[in-house]
């Protein structure tokens, strides 16, 4: 079975620039979420989606990131502009109903520094 | 959301038996206790996760008692491939809510 796909891996781009991350969850998980991590801290979660709906966003600063689940399939997280305290580890993390509840499966996640 | 106290770090060596507790003390009827491992460049990765009283897999026991305000993994001889962050999350699963502390780094040593 493949696992959580993040793209892509590092991001390198100067601040007030936009970028964009993309993850693609493990086949038939409903529940994607978008954590970010600082460094030397856990991940802190961004947003959590069911299905294609966003149940929970309260921690996405929504004057500049942005995201997306068309489909409630692939999702996109969206930062424009990027700020020096945008560089973290995003990680991306699906889950499902099915055996232990609330089990996330996480991806490798992408890297971002912002010069 | 049911804060979680852990220590910061914890050293051990190969081939001990490894306890790491964490503290819930608002924990809630409805809340399970799960813990994830991370380690450097990688995202965190499902150990274990319970309710009440022990859960024993291939990889670890979680111990919990029955007032379930803590919690304690135990790994049983750790090798050095066990040097990783432990992280101790306490949520509703089924309203996903579940928050990640700042983690136990464990160092094991030959």
């Amino acid at each position: 079975e493949a696992g959580v796909v993040q793209s892509p891996r590092y991001k390198i781009i100067e601040k007030k620039q936009p970028v964009a991350f993309w993850c693609n969850p493990i086949s038939g998980h409903n529940t994607l979420y978008w954590y970010r991590q600082n460094l030397g801290q856990g991940p802190e979660l961004l947003i959590r989606y069911e299905n294609e709906e966003a149940v929970d966003d309260s921690q996405l600063p929504k004057d500049r990131f942005s995201a997306e689940r068309l489909k409630g399939v692939d999702s996109t997280l969206k930062i424009q502009p990027a700020e020096l305290g945008d560089s973290a580890v995003y990680l991306c993390a699906s889950s499902s109903r099915q055996g232990a509840p609330d089990t996330q499966y996480f991806g490798p996640g992408t890297r971002l520094t912002v010069l | 959301l049911a804060k979680t106290t852990q220590p910061i770090s914890m050293d051990s060596y190969e081939g001990q038996e490894v306890n790491i507790t964490c503290s819930h003390n608002n924990i809630a009827t409805n809340d399970y206790i799960t813990w994830y491992q991370q380690f450097p460049s990688q995202g965190p990765r499902f150990i274990i996760q319970g309710y009440k009283t022990k859960v024993t897999n291939e990889v670890a026991s979680l111990f919990i008692p029955a007032d379930r305000k803590s919690s304690t993994l135990s790994l049983p001889r750790v090798s050095l491939s066990d040097t990783a962050v432990y992280y101790c999350l306490v949520g509703d699963t089924d309203a996903g809510k579940s928050t990640f502390g700042d983690g136990t780094t464990l160092t094991v040593k030959p």
